[in-house]
């Protein structure tokens, strides 16, 4: 089974602050993995697969990129809007989430 | 517009089991894939496994294959997951989701939440 580590656990940011989100895959998952977003309360938010591909809908400011085993996740100027936890979800060999990440405002 | 509609939240008792259903509408059901995923409060997402509604197949991740049981209804486009035996672990909330071809998760249902106590 594949394992995703994903960091950090929680993230403290300021409005406009550019904060990044990390996942590293126990093993090469070909770029098959996807961001997403969730609210408390609510339902995961597609906002990210393959990688880098926005889903429709995702304000520009959110980007990822990687390879191989290690992905990243971005959000450049940081909104209130964007307070919520943040998944990762490989999807080259059955599914696994990452531990996800609380984005708190500082 | 895709909808995923889950039943409402269940109380169940230790050792009992419980039927959850998941409606779908706005696409064509057996195109898709629907898997469930369980989030136990606070914590993060596990794939439990998923049903391919047009042939009936289904894949469990491991962990899950003795306590989950995965159903579809084609005449009404309603999928089903079964817990059997539960315990204070299996309180949680549970989300069905769906995949294409591409095999991601895009649009997910409400969640519903699931509380084993006697």
């Amino acid at each position: 089974d594949i394992q995703m580590t994903q960091s950090p656990p929680s993230l403290s940011a300021s409005l406009g602050d550019k904060v990044t989100i990390t996942c590293q895959a126990s093993q090469n998952i070909n770029k098959y993995i996807a961001w997403y977003q969730q609210k408390p309360g609510k339902a995961p938010r597609l906002l990210i697969r393959y990688t880098s591909t926005l889903e429709s809908g995702t304000p520009s400011r959110f980007s990822g990129s990687g390879s191989g085993r290690d992905y990243s996740f971005s959000i450049s100027n940081v909104e209130s809007e964007d307070i919520a936890s943040y998944y990762c979800l490989q999807y080259d060999n059955l599914w696994t989430f990452g531990g996800g990440t609380k984005l708190e405002l500082k | 517009q895709v909808n995923l509609l889950q039943s409402g939240a269940a109380l169940v008792k230790p050792g009992a089991s419980v039927k959850l259903s998941c409606k779908a509408s706005g696409y064509t059901f057996t195109d898709y894939y629907i898997h469930w995923v369980k989030q136990s409060h606070g914590k993060s997402l596990e794939w439990i496994g998923y049903i391919n509604p047009n042939s009936g197949y289904t894949n469990y991740n491991e962990k899950f294959k003795s306590k989950a049981t995965l159903t579809v209804d084609k005449s009404t486009n309603t999928a089903y997951m079964e817990l059997s035996r539960l315990t204070s672990e299996d309180s949680a909330t549970y989300y069905c989701t769906r995949s294409g071809l591409a095999y991601y998760f895009d649009y997910w249902g409400q969640g519903v939440m699931v509380t084993v106590s006697s």
